[in-house]
């Protein structure tokens, strides 16, 4: 089974600065996504970034990047120039290909503090 | 695109009651349709898993008979919380996934239920 496991429960960064959220996963499977979401106070889960594993270049989406290492079972989100928009939880999630569910596994998440 | 809307946004009802919960994909077609449900400070539980025409796959422990779910149409899934109790208070997520979205789940804004 696939577990994706969040080791900080809470970070917080001042406005402007870089943060990075970890995460790591453990699964057998060879062929899976990967996703970062954020669930800011209003609890609506938005898409921040989605990596496919046969791809070796990290996904970026603006200010938001990955970086993953498929050895390592890591995916770590890099937040840069961080905004006070950006407090939210983050969760971590885990997708399997080739099944017919496409269900995803989520790590208990990260709450982010963006401090002005 | 990709946007996900959910009824009600929050709902209040008495002991024993059932309460329907709609989730419709307004600009995709939706092939599958998940249900979650979230805890103060928790990360999100899968409940179950839709398929447009086909019964719901549940999870371990999830009550199909209290947790009932159709998927009559590419659009819309509903979760019934039938003859529900305190217990069942929590916030519920739907999200969906469609053709041409890269297997990503997209999440409606959930729904708050209350059961006194």
């Amino acid at each position: 089974a696939q577990t994706v496991t969040q080791s900080q429960p809470e970070m917080s960064v001042q406005e402007a600065e870089t943060v990075t959220l970890s995460c790591t996963y453990d699964t057998s499977e060879n062929n899976y996504y990967l996703f970062w979401y954020k669930q800011p106070p209003s609890r609506q889960m938005i898409l921040v970034i989605r990596q496919e594993a046969y791809k070796q270049q990290n996904a970026t989406e603006n200010r938001f990047s990955v970086n993953f290492q498929k050895a390592a079972k890591s995916f770590s989100l890099k937040i840069s120039d961080s905004q006070l928009g950006d407090t939210a939880m983050y969760f971590c999630a885990f997708m399997k290909l080739g099944g017919s569910q496409g269900n995803l596994i989520f790590g208990k998440g990260t709450k982010l503090s963006v401090k002005p | 695109g990709a946007v996900v809307s959910q009824h009600p946004s929050w709902v209040i009802c008495k002991s024993g009651t059932s309460v329907k919960i709609e989730c419709r994909s307004l600009d995709f077609q939706a092939t599958t349709m998940f249900w979650y449900r979230q805890f103060p400070k928790q990360s999100l539980m899968l409940m179950a898993t839709s398929n447009e025409g086909s019964k719901a796959t549940y999870e371990q422990g999830v009550e199909k008979d209290k947790f009932l779910i159709n998927h009559a149409s590419l659009t819309l899934s509903t979760l019934t919380v039938t003859s529900a109790h305190p217990e069942d208070s929590s916030f519920y997520i739907c999200s969906a996934r469609g053709a041409g979205l890269a297997d990503t789940q997209y999440f409606g804004p959930g729904t708050r239920l209350t059961v006194l």
